[in-house]
């Protein structure tokens, strides 16, 4: 499809582990990238994978891309109230063009 | 603080009218991206910038236009404003050409009443 596609909502309980999932439009994105937005805020960089990588781990966050089925995850362990937010899937295009997901609106329940 | 400001924070101006919004990038990023969010069109990729050229061409409306200036802040104008142009804009900056490690602002909200 033309769009990069997530679940529009998540809802974990603290201490619990969270997976944002994602399918990207373009097999020859350079780049794909996970955002979060807290209200009211832009937008902050978490991480981002180049296409040739299968993994990358930072901390608490664990991110898998499968490139065959263009499918990007955003794995956050250990999830707490602070990680409740908006988290934007994005990807770099040839063009410089970003394109970006809806978003999934992560609740995290005491 | 991701190091990019934006200007002003809030924005409400009628139809028809005419605004400029504003962007300071990081200190020694080069590039500059827009960007609008609305409810209905999620985040759009509206123009990049790179070292005062453009490079990269979105969703832009022939009624918006961009530029960057020598000192590298960039200003975005939207003119004959409608209803549907309210929205928070963005505003990123990178190092490099490339779309990787953008930088957000904290956003304009531009009401059009």
């Amino acid at each position: 499809g033309e769009d990069v596609e997530q679940s529009l909502f998540l809802s974990v309980r603290e201490g619990d582990s969270s997976v944002i999932n994602c399918t990207y439009t373009d097999s020859s994105s350079t780049y794909l990238y996970w955002y979060k937005q807290e209200p009211g805020a832009g937008l902050q960089l978490l991480t981002y994978i180049f296409s040739n990588m299968d993994m990358k781990q930072d901390q608490r966050l664990t991110v898998l891309l499968n490139k065959k089925d263009k499918h990007l995850s955003l794995r956050i362990a250990d999830t707490q109230t602070g990680d409740s937010a908006i988290y934007f899937c994005a990807e770099s295009l040839n063009n410089n063009d970003m394109r970006f997901g809806a978003g999934t609106r992560l609740t995290v329940k005491p | 603080d991701s190091g990019v400001t934006q200007t002003p924070k809030h924005l409400i101006t009628a139809t028809g009218q005419r605004v400029t919004l504003r962007c300071s990038p990081r200190s020694g990023d080069l590039s500059v991206y827009w960007y609008q969010q609305s409810l209905d069109q999620g985040l759009q990729f509206l123009i990049q910038y790179y070292n005062g050229e453009e490079r990269a061409k979105g969703n832009i409306l022939e009624r918006f236009s961009a530029q960057q200036f020598p000192d590298l802040h960039s200003e975005l104008n939207l003119s004959s404003l409608e209803l549907g142009d309210s929205a928070l804009y963005f505003c990123a900056s990178s190092v490099v050409d490339r779309g990787y490690e953008q930088y957000f602002g904290p956003g304009t909200r531009l009401t059009v009443t």
